[in-house]
């Protein structure tokens, strides 16, 4: 099974400053017939059930701010708030949809410093 | 639009089966092109994937839940269904549903159902 593997747990940073989130999966979750590395982010809010950010490693929903993005391939990825704004403070979480059992990995909590 | 709802009971005595529907509309289960799904999740924990299935295939589920887990889908009603046997308090959790894109992740999610294992 593959497990995906968030750091750090909890991040803290200034309005207006970058926040970085990692996730990195134990094996390669890229789809060689199309090149597509096969993870989402999703933003979740108290109560609310999880939001999609971002899948295909770096393709952003439609409707969600540009200051969000990610990056990364095979293994090694990251979600990248550029500005953080006041209505950003959520958990974060990553998932491999790669093969089953998908799963996620185990939150980021991001807070205002 | 697309929506899903979850419905089922609140509260659950251990040992029993928990049985939870997610009612789909603004799309046909039967249509194909997706897959629909469940997720867990604790109180104050993280998001745990327990199966989804397609209108015409097998479930798949999480090898945790291998032996206590049921996935199935009614085209006629266009909903799925969940059904977890010999609950435990380790089962308590905010159960969600969700549609599967398979290659785009889980694009549509319920607002999920809180479920509590006690006596």
């Amino acid at each position: 099974d593959i497990v995906m593997t968030q750091s750090p747990d909890s991040l803290a940073v200034s309005l207006g400053e970058r926040a970085t989130i990692n996730c990195k999966s134990s094996q390669s979750i890229l789809f060689r017939s199309n090149s597509k590395s096969y993870i989402a982010w999703y933003q979740q809010k108290p109560g609310q059930p999880p939001k999609r950010l971002i899948y295909w490693a770096s393709t952003r929903e439609s409707g969600v701010p540009d200051r969000f993005s990610g990056s990364g391939s095979g293994t090694d990825f990251t979600l990248t708030i550029s500005s953080l704004q006041a209505e950003d403070v959520a958990v974060y979480y990553c998932h491999q949809y790669y093969t089953t059992p998908q799963a996620f990995g185990q939150g980021t909590k991001l807070e205002i410093k | 639009q697309v929506q899903l709802k979850e419905s089922g009971p609140g509260l659950v005595k251990p040992s029993e089966t928990l049985s939870l529907i997610c009612s789909v509309s603004g799309v046909s289960i039967g249509s194909g092109g997706y897959y629909w799904s469940w997720i867990r999740q604790p109180p104050g924990k993280g998001l745990e994937w327990i199966g989804h299935i397609y209108y015409s295939r097998d479930a798949d589920h999480n090898p945790s839940l291998q032996s206590r887990i049921s996935i199935s889908v009614d085209t006629s009603k266009n909903h799925f269904s969940l059904s977890l046997s010999s609950m435990t308090a380790a089962d308590t959790a905010v159960y969600f549903c969700a549609r599967d894109t398979i290659t785009h992740g889980l694009d549509v999610w319920g607002q999920g159902t809180t479920v509590i294992v006690s006596s």
